[in-house]
Formats: structure tokens, C-alpha cells, sequence
């Protein structure tokens, strides 16, 4: 079985700083996928960012990136430069590569606040 | 054009009614998926279809059916509705892992 921690709850960060949220995961899968949505107030589930199991190299995109540690199975969010909006709940999940059944176990999230 | 769409956004309906929900997507898709968010803001797999064939069912009560008429379509039809049955109903569609949303349908059962 596939289990995704995330130990923030909530987090207060003022504008402009960097933030990190926090993902462990555990699983026994060779091969795995990580991921990072966004949940703004408005409800939508917006895809960040991904990183493959046997990707040698954190994934980036933009002000997110991906602090991969495969050997302590976390897979922490690290955003950039925090703006106002992005104030939003963030979920981290995994899904096992498993052609034609996948699915994405998630956290329990981490609501984010930007202070002006 | 919007990628996964799915309707309605808001549902308010009395116990023991029967809904649907409906999700499209336009991305070639072969897998689609319905995800259930609680008010704890969980969110937890329903189903899977993979090209019209349900491949993931996670014990959910039967009065739940979701339906693929074809691989861009799947729909959830929901019997005798609950008070427990009230959340945001989410649709989404991959090919691989990653997976790709819909808005949510919120559905408040009274």
C-alpha cells in the first residue's frame, strides 16, 4: 500500500520568501510517481509538478521545484519567490506506474498563506 | 477549451434522490478517474476506467455507478443519495500517472 504524509497543516509565510512544504511517503513499489496540486479557494485540483522514481534529477518548473530524497522517501515542494496567490491548499501525492491502473494516493494537505 | 469539464459544478438535491454527474475530457485520454473530496478536504479514488473499462473500484457502495459510454466520457450516477454522500465529486483523466482534473462538482445532499 501507498501512503503519502504531509505534517503541515498550515503554514504562514510572508510574501517573497520561499517556502517549503513538507511530503514523505512510503511505499514498496520499484517504480513511483510524485506529485504536487494546487487547490486554490475557487476549488479547482491544478497540477504543479512531477517527479518519476528513477529521475536523477529534481523536476523544476518555474518558481516550483521538487527536493527529491529517494532514501528518505520525501519529496518536499519548495516554491519560490511567494506571491499572494499562492495562497491555496497544496497536496502531495503518488501513484505506482502500473499501465492502465494507475491511480494517485494523496496527502492530507497543507493549507498555504502569503502574507502581504 | 476547457481539458476535463464536468457538470454540474453545484448540486443541491433531498435525501433518497438519484444524480448524475457528468465529466468530458479532450485530451485523448485513455484512462479517467472519479475522486471523492470529504470535508476534511481528503481525496480519495473512486473509480478508474481505462478505455471504457473499469478497472479500479475502491469499495465504494454500490448505489454509486459510473458509466463510460466511450473513452472521453465517464459519468457517475449516484442512487438514493445520503447526508455522507455530501462533497466535492472530482473527475480526472491521465494518460500515465499524471493526472489532469476537472473544476469539481459539489454535491450538498439535504
Amino acid at each position: 500500500a501507498q501512503k503519502i504524509t504531509q505534517t503541515q497543516p498550515g503554514m504562514f509565510v510572508q510574501e517573497k520568501e520561499a517556502v517549503t512544504l513538507d511530503c514523505t511517503y512510503d511505499t514498496s513499489d520499484p517504480s513511483y510517481g510524485l506529485f504536487w496540486y494546487k487547490q486554490p479557494s475557487s476549488g479547482e485540483m491544478i497540477f504543479l509538478i512531477y517527479q518519476g522514481s528513477y529521475d536523477q534529477q529534481n523536476a523544476t518548473e518555474g518558481r516550483y521545484s521538487l527536493n527529491f530524497q529517494k532514501a528518505r522517501k520525501s519529496a518536499n515542494l519548495v516554491i519560490s519567490a511567494s506571491q499572494l496567490g499562492d495562497s491555496a491548499m497544496y497536496f502531495c501525492a503518488m501513484g505506482r506506474v502500473n499501465f492502465g491502473n494507475e491511480k494517485l494516493t494523496f496527502g492530507t494537505g497543507t493549507r498555504l498563506t502569503i502574507i502581504p | 477549451d476547457t481539458a476535463v469539464s464536468q457538470t454540474p459544478k453545484y448540486l443541491v438535491t433531498q435525501m433518497g434522490n438519484d444524480k448524475s454527474i457528468k465529466c468530458e475530457q479532450n485530451l485523448g485520454h485513455d484512462t479517467m478517474y472519479w475522486y471523492k473530496q470529504d470535508s476534511k478536504k481528503f481525496l480519495k479514488i473512486m473509480f478508474s476506467y481505462n478505455n471504457k473499462e473499469l478497472i479500479i473500484n475502491e469499495t465504494v457502495p454500490n448505489r454509486f455507478s459510473p458509466k463510460s459510454p466511450d473513452k472521453a466520457h465517464l459519468n457517475l450516477h449516484i442512487n438514493s443519495l445520503e447526508l455522507g454522500d455530501s462533497a466535492v465529486y472530482f473527475c480526472a483523466s491521465s494518460t500515465g500517472l499524471k493526472a489532469f482534473f476537472g473544476q469539481g462538482t459539489r454535491l450538498t445532499v439535504v
